[in-house]
This record gives C-alpha cells, sequence and structure tokens, in this order.
C-alpha cells in the first residue's frame, strides 16, 4: 500500500528552540498534505492543510507563525513548531492525499512525531 | 461542535465475539466515510471506507453499515481477535478525500 514516512518519529527539545518534521510520500504523488495533531485520549486535530506549492491553510486556532508548514514539492511538506513551549508537546501526524488508482484509501498517514519540549 | 460523534470511549469484547462500533455524525453533506485504526504511538491505518450510495461495505472480518436517514454507521469485527486491541476512528468528508473530519475515537480491548 502508499506509504508516507515522518521523521523523526520521537524529538525532545528545549523551550525556545525550533523543531522540523519531515512528512514524505515515497510511492505516490501527494496534491495536499494535512497536519494533524493528538492529545492525550484525544481525537486527531485538523492543523492545516498544505497543497503543493501554494500557501498552507490553517485551522481557526492555530497560529501560522508558530507552525510553519512547508509544501515545496508533490513529495515532500515540512511543518516546523518555531520557539517551542512545553504545551506545544503533543503527537503531530502528518497525511498524504493522492489518487493512485490502487490504493483503497485516499488518506495515508504517516507513523506520527513525538514532541516533548522541557 | 462535533460534528462526527463516538460516543462510546471504550469498549471490551471476549475473543471470537463480534465487536461493535458505532459513529454518529450531523453534517448531513458528509458523504464518504472511512475507519481507522490506531496503535499508541502509530499513525492511523486505514480500515474500511463507504460512500454514500451504499449501506454496506465487506471487508474480511471487517464490515461497515450506513444508515444515511439516521446519520449513522457503524463498524463491524467478527470474529474479534486480540490484535484488533487498538483505537478505532471514524472519518467523514463532504467531498471525496478532501477535508476529513474524525470522531474521538473509541478503545477496543478484545479480552483472550
Amino acid at each position: 500500500g502508499a506509504v508516507v514516512s515522518q521523521h523523526p518519529s520521537r524529538v525532545i527539545c528545549k523551550s525556545g528552540t525550533s523543531v522540523k518534521i519531515e512528512c514524505r510520500s515515497l510511492d505516490f504523488q501527494a496534491t495536499t498534505m494535512f497536519w494533524y495533531r493528538q492529545f492525550p485520549k484525544q481525537s486527531l486535530m485538523l492543523m492545516a492543510t498544505s497543497n503543493e506549492g501554494s500557501k498552507a491553510t490553517y485551522e481557526q486556532g492555530v497560529e501560522k507563525d508558530k507552525f510553519l508548514i512547508n509544501h515545496a514539492s508533490l513529495t515532500l511538506s515540512t511543518l516546523t513548531v518555531t520557539s517551542a513551549h512545553p504545551e506545544d508537546s503533543s503527537f503531530y501526524i502528518c497525511s498524504a492525499y493522492g489518487l493512485p488508482s490502487s490504493y483503497n484509501s485516499p488518506l495515508h498517514f504517516g507513523n506520527g512525531t513525538r514532541l516533548t519540549v522541557t | 461542535d462535533q460534528q462526527v460523534k463516538q460516543n462510546s470511549p471504550s469498549l471490551s469484547v471476549q475473543e471470537g465475539r463480534i465487536s461493535i462500533l458505532n459513529c454518529d455524525y450531523t453534517n448531513s453533506m458528509f458523504d464518504y466515510f472511512l475507519w481507522y485504526k490506531k496503535y499508541p504511538a502509530e499513525g492511523p491505518t486505514f480500515l474500511i471506507s463507504i460512500s454514500s450510495i451504499k449501506d454496506k461495505n465487506e471487508d474480511g472480518r471487517f464490515t461497515v453499515f450506513l444508515n444515511k436517514s439516521a446519520k449513522h454507521l457503524s463498524l463491524h469485527i467478527v470474529p474479534s481477535q486480540p490484535g484488533d486491541s487498538a483505537v478505532y476512528f471514524c472519518a467523514a468528508s463532504g467531498n471525496y478525500g478532501q477535508n476529513f473530519v474524525f470522531g474521538p475515537g473509541t478503545r477496543l480491548s478484545v479480552l483472550p
């Protein structure tokens, strides 16, 4: 099936530093990528939608200056958490949307990144 | 306002029995639905989908039923296996593949 690779799987950083998370579609072209955040025992919360070559669309309440998204190619999107604070500690998951006809699901997820800000 | 609801946060089932996970939605524009399974510290894994033109879709041990008039769908797993223990999310979309809204999930525990 379709593979979405998300890196790193786990990162610990100090308060005030920035962290970049990469999301790659390995065997299909992702026209649209989504970034989610999951708090413990809660659902996936959509943060932003990015389309290749254009600016990301952020959901209400998500600070675009804090969560920088770049979708520079059809296979790569990055999320940078700038000036991270302990409240940014969470599980971040990306997903990619593509339409290769051999796949059942249009939305393929990465394995997530556990961010801990100390 | 939750557009996709999974009112049971958890469910325990004996191995070999049927697991039934429920999902309700409020937006009548939703016409495509997915079920995902998620293990801790991993991304969700796609299980099965259904579009609004159908009322049932089956894939092996997994069957999804859609009742459009009730805005309700359910996932049936039979027979349930211990490896099915995970959190199950239902997701809905108004356009094929765009902007899915996820429910809060139901934690399924299959007891040996």
